[in-house]
C-alpha cells in the first residue's frame, strides 16, 4: 500500500523556521496537501495543491514540492503553531486512493 | 458556511457493525463539486482516510478497509453515512466526516469517539 513518510518530530524556537518533509513515490505527479491538528481539535487545511494557502491561513505557512518530497515551511514559527502536521495525497493508481502521512509533532519552545 | 456534524453510537460491541451519519448544513450535498469523506484517528495515533462518496453514489474506499466499509448518501436528508462491519478494538477511534474537493478537506465535523468494547 502507498505510504507518505514524515519525521516524527520537529522542534523550533519561536521566530525560527520549521520545515516538515513528506516523502512519497507518487508526489512527482500528485499534489500534496497539509493539515494542522491541534490537541483535541479537528484538522485544518493549511496548504493545498503543493503550495497554495487557503484564505485565513497566515503567510508564514508555505509549501513546496520537488521530486518525491513535499515540504511544509513555517517561517517565523509562533507558539500557537505547536501542533501535529499531516501531509495528504493520493497514489498513482488513478483510483482515488488517498493516504495521510505519518504525522509530525511540531514543538515551538 | 458549510457545517458537518457526526452522529451515532459511542459504544459498539466487538463483531458488530459501527454506523455513523454525517449531517451537512449550509450547503447541498448534491452540489456536484465535492466528495463526502470519512476519516478516523485512533487515540494517540495518526489520521486514516476511510473513503468518500460522490452525491451520485460513486464510492471510493481505503483498500485496507474496503471489505468492511460501506459509505452511502441520502440527498433528501442532506446526509451521508458510514458502516463498518465486524469491528474490533482496533477500530476504536475518533471518526470525522469532511467535505473533499480533490485533496482539499476544507470542512470537517468535530469528530465523534467510537469505542469498541464488550
Amino acid at each position: 500500500s502507498y505510504e507518505l513518510t514524515q519525521p516524527p518530530s520537529v522542534s523550533v524556537s519561536p521566530g525560527q523556521t520549521a520545515r516538515i518533509t513528506c516523502s512519497g513515490d507518487a508526489l512527482p505527479k500528485k499534489y500534496a496537501y497539509w493539515y494542522q491538528q491541534k490537541s483535541g481539535q479537528a484538522p485544518v487545511l493549511v496548504i493545498y495543491e503543493d503550495s497554495k494557502r487557503p484564505s485565513g491561513i497566515p503567510e508564514r505557512f508555505s509549501g513546496s514540492s520537488s521530486g518525491t518530497m513535499a515540504t511544509l515551511t513555517i517561517s517565523g514559527a509562533q507558539v500557537e503553531d505547536e501542533a501535529d502536521y499531516y501531509c495528504y495525497s493520493t497514489d498513482s493508481s488513478g483510483n482515488h486512493r488517498y493516504v495521510f502521512g505519518t504525522g509530525t509533532k511540531v514543538t515551538v519552545l | 458556511q458549510v457545517q458537518l456534524q457526526e452522529s451515532g453510537p459511542g459504544l459498539v460491541k466487538p463483531s458488530q457493525t459501527l454506523s455513523l451519519t454525517c449531517t451537512v448544513s449550509g450547503g447541498s450535498i448534491s452540489s456536484g463539486d465535492y466528495y463526502w469523506s470519512w476519516i478516523r484517528q485512533p487515540p494517540g495515533k495518526g489520521l486514516e482516510w476511510i473513503g468518500y462518496i460522490y452525491y451520485s453514489g460513486s464510492t471510493y474506499y481505503n483498500p485496507s478497509l474496503k471489505s468492511r466499509v460501506t459509505i452511502s448518501v441520502d440527498t433528501s436528508k442532506n446526509q451521508f453515512s458510514l458502516k463498518l462491519s465486524s469491528v474490533t478494538a482496533a477500530d476504536t477511534a475518533v471518526y470525522y466526516c469532511a467535505r473533499a474537493f480533490g485533496g482539499s478537506l476544507a470542512y470537517w465535523g468535530q469528530g465523534t469517539l467510537v469505542t469498541v468494547s464488550s
